[in-house]
C-alpha cells in the first residue's frame, strides 16, 4: 500500500524558515517523480514544485522561486520541501504527492502538513 | 497560467446523474485529471487523462473532453459522494487547478 506522510509543518514567523519531509513507502521511490501541492484554508488546490526520480531536474511556480527548494534522498524513500524567506501567503497545507508519468497527474496523496506563517 | 473554470456547487438526490464542467482558458489537450476532496481529508485521484478511470474507483464516475471543455459524470450518484471536485491541467507551465465545485446531496 503506497504511503506518505509529511512532517514539520507548524508556526512560523514572517521571513523565517521551515524545513518540510515526506516519508514514502508501499513503492520503489526513486521510479518516481514526488511534488508538492499547497492548499490555503478553504480555498483551493495549488501546484508549488516537482521534482524528478532522480533528483537531477526541479520546477517550481513562479511565487516560490529562489525562496523554496525541493530535494530527495532516495536512499532513504524522503522528500523535503525547504522554505526560507516565509510570507503569510504562504501559510497553507502542504501535501506530498506522487506523480505519475507521463501525464503527470498526481496518483498519491499524503494527509498533509499545515504550515502557519504568523507573527 | 491556464485558468480552470468550474462552477462552484451543485446540488443533487442520491440516484440522479450529475455533470461537473471544466473549461480551460487555453488548450490542455487531454491532459485534463479530475480529483476528489472530502472534507478533513487528502484529495484522491478519480479520473487521469480526461476520460480514463484510477485504479479502485467506482465505474459510476467517468471522464470526457478534450481541449477545453471537459466533464464529470457520477451516475448514479451516493450519499457518500458529498465532496469537492478538482480539474487539474498539466499540458501547460505551470500545472493549474480548478477552484474546485462542492457537490451536495438533498
Amino acid at each position: 500500500e503506497v504511503q506518505l506522510v509529511e512532517s514539520g509543518g507548524g508556526l512560523v514567523q514572517p521571513g523565517r524558515s521551515m524545513k518540510l519531509s515526506c516519508a514514502a513507502s508501499g513503492f520503489t521511490f526513486s521510479n518516481y517523480g514526488m511534488a508538492w501541492v499547497r492548499q490555503a484554508p478553504t480555498k483551493g488546490l495549488e501546484w508549488v514544485a516537482t521534482i524528478s526520480y532522480d533528483g537531477s531536474s526541479t520546477y517550481y511556480r513562479d511565487s516560490v522561486k529562489g525562496r523554496f527548494t525541493i530535494s530527495r534522498d532516495n536512499a532513504k524513500s524522503t522528500l523535503y520541501l525547504q522554505m526560507n524567506s516565509l510570507r503569510s501567503e504562504d501559510t497553507a497545507t502542504y501535501y506530498c504527492t506522487r506523480v505519475n508519468n507521463p501525464y503527470w497527474y498526481f496518483d498519491f496523496w499524503g494527509p498533509g502538513t499545515m504550515v502557519t506563517v504568523s507573527s | 497560467d491556464t485558468v480552470l473554470t468550474q462552477s462552484p456547487a451543485l446540488a443533487v438526490s442520491p440516484g440522479e446523474r450529475v455533470t461537473i464542467s471544466c473549461r480551460a482558458s487555453e488548450s490542455v489537450s487531454t491532459r485534463m485529471h479530475w480529483y476528489q476532496q472530502k472534507p478533513g481529508q487528502q484529495p484522491k485521484l478519480l479520473i487521469y487523462g480526461a476520460s480514463n478511470l484510477e485504479s479502485g474507483v467506482p465505474a459510476r464516475f467517468s471522464g470526457s473532453g478534450s481541449g477545453t471543455d471537459f466533464t464529470l459524470t457520477i451516475d448514479p450518484v451516493e450519499a457518500n459522494d458529498t465532496a469537492t471536485y478538482f480539474c487539474q491541467q498539466s499540458w501547460n507551465d505551470p500545472y493549474t487547478f480548478g477552484a474546485g465545485t462542492k457537490l451536495e446531496l438533498k
